[in-house]
Order: structure tokens, then C-alpha cells, then sequence
């Protein structure tokens, strides 16, 4: 399995709180996202990562923030959380070369009251 | 812009019969495919993927599909399905132009029962 770790892996918190996840890897791997799956709908991407410091909005960015100071570790920041944030968030890794799969973490189930 | 469509959210067969799994992609592009599985209270696995060569693409646990241009499909099967085959599936499709980011379809949930 890839190294790939999520915490917490539970959480609930009240609304207008921050809230901040972490994703770390021991896989050296360049590519870092946040998906978010709620029923009907996927997974889709919050935010993403192509290196240190180097990060981008996804198509469900708004009320979200990342940061990622060391190759191994992508935070993912609800600055104030809602209860449209409660969801299952998804930290996923992948290589460089464009036929390269996408490992995953096993998930935070974050419930916002 | 690329995106997924899975027909179907939830499909429920017999324990031994065949499953089908329906994907369609929009590409314009070569487009790099996949399906993952996920488990109740699990991160997605890897059944398969599609980059080049050949179109029929085999997968772990009896799963395969094949990629058809023509239809713009890739659709998922296995000949005979099983109770441990009950999970949810996703189909995804490489974005073009960098980062290696994916775009996933809703899901099907498949139900197997005896």
C-alpha cells in the first residue's frame, strides 16, 4: 500500500470554527490533492499540489484553503467551517508520468454542527 | 473540458451473474481512464486503467473493460459477480494539460445478492 496517512480520520466541529486536515506521504511523490465525496456527486477536487509551496484551486475551492511547506505533508484549512463542509475529504497522491494512478488516503469523515 | 458520466448509481445482480459497469467519457483528447473501487469506510483502490495499447484492459479481481473510441466508453465488466464485488465504483478520466488531476464520475453502487 502506498504510505499515505490522514488525520484525524473523524471530527466534528461547530460551524465557524477552523478546521485543519492533514495529509502526509512517505512516497516522495511531486502531485498532492484534496477531493471532497458527497452522495451523487463524486469525488471533487478542492485543491492540489505540484510542489513544495506550489498549489492551485480546484472546481470546490471556495471556503477552503491548503498549504504544503514539505514535500510529504498537504494541509487542507476550512477557515470557517459550514454545515455544506460536512462531507468525506480524500487525500490522494500521484507520479509525475501521465499513466501514473492516483493512491489514496482512507479518508476524514468531517461533521460540521 | 473533460468530464464522466457513469450511468446508473446503483445496480444490484445476482450473485454469479455478469456485471456491467457503464462509463462515458468527453475528451478531447487521448484520454487516460480509470476505474476504482471503494469499500464502506475505505480510500479508492485501483481495479484498472486505460493509457495506451491495447483496449481491453484487465484489472484485479476478475474486473475488466474495454476503452471504444468510437462510443467514447469504458465500460467495466466481470463475467460472474460475487458478494465480496459489493462496493461502490468510480470511473475517472486523466485532465490534460498537467498536475496529473482527475475528474471522477458520480459513482454506481453495486448491490450483489445470492
Amino acid at each position: 500500500d502506498a504510505g499515505i496517512t490522514q488525520s484525524p480520520r473523524h471530527k466534528v466541529t461547530e460551524t465557524g470554527t477552523p478546521v485543519t486536515l492533514r495529509c502526509h506521504q512517505t512516497e516522495n511523490h511531486r502531485y498532492m490533492y484534496w477531493y471532497r465525496q458527497d452522495p451523487g456527486h463524486g469525488l471533487r477536487l478542492i485543491h492540489y499540489s505540484y510542489g513544495v509551496k506550489d498549489t492551485d484551486k480546484g472546481e470546490v475551492s471556495d471556503g477552503y484553503s491548503v498549504s504544503r511547506s514539505k514535500t510529504e505533508d498537504f494541509l487542507l484549512t476550512l477557515e470557517s467551517a459550514t454545515s455544506s463542509q460536512t462531507s468525506v475529504y480524500f487525500c490522494a497522491i500521484t507520479g509525475q508520468g501521465v499513466n501514473t494512478e492516483a493512491f489514496f488516503g482512507q479518508g476524514t469523515r468531517l461533521t460540521v454542527v | 473540458a473533460q468530464s464522466v458520466t457513469q450511468l446508473g448509481s446503483h445496480v444490484s445482480v445476482s450473485e454469479g451473474a455478469l456485471v456491467l459497469l457503464r462509463c462515458n467519457y468527453s475528451s478531447s483528447v487521448p484520454p487516460y481512464l480509470f476505474w476504482y473501487v471503494q469499500y464502506p469506510n475505505q480510500g479508492l483502490q485501483l481495479l484498472l486503467k486505460y493509457t495506451t495499447g491495447a483496449t481491453l484492459v484487465k484489472g484485479i479481481n476478475g474486473f475488466e473493460a474495454e476503452f471504444k473510441k468510437s462510443e467514447t466508453s469504458f465500460h467495466l465488466t466481470k463475467p460472474s459477480a460475487h458478494m465480496s464485488d459489493a462496493a461502490e465504483y468510480f470511473c475517472a478520466v486523466r485532465v490534460s494539460g498537467g498536475y496529473n488531476k482527475l475528474i471522477f464520475g458520480a459513482g454506481t453502487r453495486l448491490a450483489v445478492h445470492p
